[in-house]
């Protein structure tokens, strides 16, 4: 079956230091999405990108959606202690079923 | 507008019991879908559930079970409960589900089986 891997699974950085989480598929995706779960909290929606290519701001953040579809980035600019929290990315199955989330990427930001 | 609702958030059982967990989504929402977030395995799809008909299922063994009523209300069972059941359960509605769309989680449903 599908399967969706992200990298690092834990990343320490101090506070302004850039912080990158990469995610591949094993299928071609129709999109993807990320989301940021804080510690205690649940999974919120960040974006989804569509397009092949595709690059997406918000303010600090940066996403970009692999040429062939099968890899994504998250890049954080300046971390603050506020980006703290475990970041998926999520694909859906090849039929559009389902999401399947990846194992995600825990930033942990050091003041 | 009022955000995905799940009860209870906690609950304790022991080995063999069963257990009985609800999630009423976003208004207009249409698809509840469930998954199991352990440390270990990280988030794992249960089902899918859009207008009342399960739509897709995850690789679970049979003691896990859904159902949505027609208000759009979900709720999942889990029989003969297992240590390995312990895990924080997570609802999250949509307006179309399958995977596509923003999904909107519930806080969850934290699960301990003693």
């Amino acid at each position: 079956g599908q399967q969706v891997m992200q990298i690092p699974q834990y990343q320490h950085v101090q506070e302004g230091e850039d912080f990158t989480t990469y995610c591949n598929s094993s299928t071609t995706l129709s999109n993807i999405q990320w989301y940021k779960q804080r510690p205690g909290g649940h999974p919120v929606f960040l974006i989804q990108l569509v397009k092949s290519g595709e690059v997406k701001k918000q303010k600090r953040l940066t996403f970009q959606f692999g040429e062939a579809k099968k890899n994504s980035s998250l890049h954080i600019t300046a971390t603050q202690t506020t980006d703290v929290g475990t970041y998926f990315c999520a694909g859906p199955d090849n039929a559009g079923n389902m999401l399947t989330f990846g194992g995600g990427t825990r930033l942990m930001v050091k003041p | 507008k009022a955000g995905v609702t799940q009860t209870p958030r906690y609950l304790i059982k022991t080995r063999g019991q069963q257990v009985t967990l609800s999630c009423s989504p976003i208004s207009g929402h249409r698809s509840v879908s469930w998954y199991q977030q352990t440390p270990g395995q990280g988030l794992q799809f249960l089902f899918e559930y859009f207008s009342e008909t399960q739509r897709n299922k995850g690789n679970f063994p049979g003691r896990f079970s859904g159902r949505q009523f027609s208000n759009s209300r979900s709720e999942m069972n889990v029989s003969t409960l297992e240590l390995g059941d312990s895990a924080l359960y997570l609802c999250a509605s949509s307006l179309y589900g399958g995977g596509t769309g923003e999904l909107f989680f519930g806080e969850g449903s934290r699960l301990t089986v003693l």
